[in-house]
């Protein structure tokens, strides 16, 4: 029983078109993550929502735009993507009060842009 | 600006012996610092944490060192085994725990 999903795990598409991603996590955390992971491996956070309200924001463009219906599931939709765009997503969850800080990461979602 | 570097991509070991993977960080505000382990194909998964107040935290075959005053992490895996083969990311955050910020890994090679 997978306590992090991502859907789709691997999506290739061309530039210019509109994709979404996305998770679903089943241990009753309250805390979720957008993280990409780039072709030099870098590891970074994008987006956390709590309880469904924005509480991290990186220095992401504009055409990234997550969505959290509830505190279950946080979606990733990708307007006009571009080349740069290719990478690893990463979903993850958390209890935000956690004292040891850990994320339960999803198997990640490998976009590939042409 | 990368806070937290692995400076070593990869280590190989013999099974049995001990591996000992680094991490440096530059931001003097993280205060909780975690090892995470990743399969290909898979999600990273927790390995073991440490918090800033303490210099040594152990978990069976597991043990990380904090040197603040270096800026300096490493886990100790002693002994080794083939199923340790993974890439390793060190991960820091200052309070709250909300932005992890991760080095860019270490990938172990456990040889039999």
């Amino acid at each position: 029983d997978t306590a992090v999903s991502q859907t789709p795990k691997y999506l290739v598409t061309q530039m210019g078109n509109d994709k979404s991603i996305k998770c679903e996590q089943n241990l009753g955390h309250d805390t979720m993550y957008w993280y990409k992971q780039d072709s030099k491996k870098f590891l970074k956070i994008m987006f956390s929502y709590n309880n469904k309200e924005l509480i991290i924001n990186e220095t992401v463009p504009n055409r990234f735009s997550p969505k959290s219906p509830d505190k279950a599931h946080l979606n990733l939709h990708i307007n006009s993507l571009e080349l740069g765009d290719s990478a690893v997503y990463f979903c993850a969850s958390s209890l935000l009060l956690a004292s040891t800080g850990e994320l339960f990461f999803g198997e990640g979602s490998r976009l590939t842009v042409l | 600006d990368q806070q937290v570097k692995q400076n070593s991509p990869s280590l190989s070991v013999q099974e049995g012996r001990i591996s000992i993977l680094n991490c440096d960080y530059t931001n003097s505000m993280f205060d909780y610092f975690l090892w995470y382990k990743k399969y290909p194909a898979e999600g990273p998964t927790f390995l073991i944490s440490i918090s800033s107040i303490k210099d040594k935290n152990e978990d069976g075959r597991f043990t990380v060192f904090l040197n603040k005053s270096a800026k300096h992490l490493s886990l100790h895996i002693v002994p080794s085994q083939p199923g340790d083969s993974a890439v390793y990311f060190c991960a820091a955050s200052g309070t709250g725990f909300q932005k992890l910020v991760f080095g860019t890994g270490t990938r172990l090679l456990v040889s039999p």
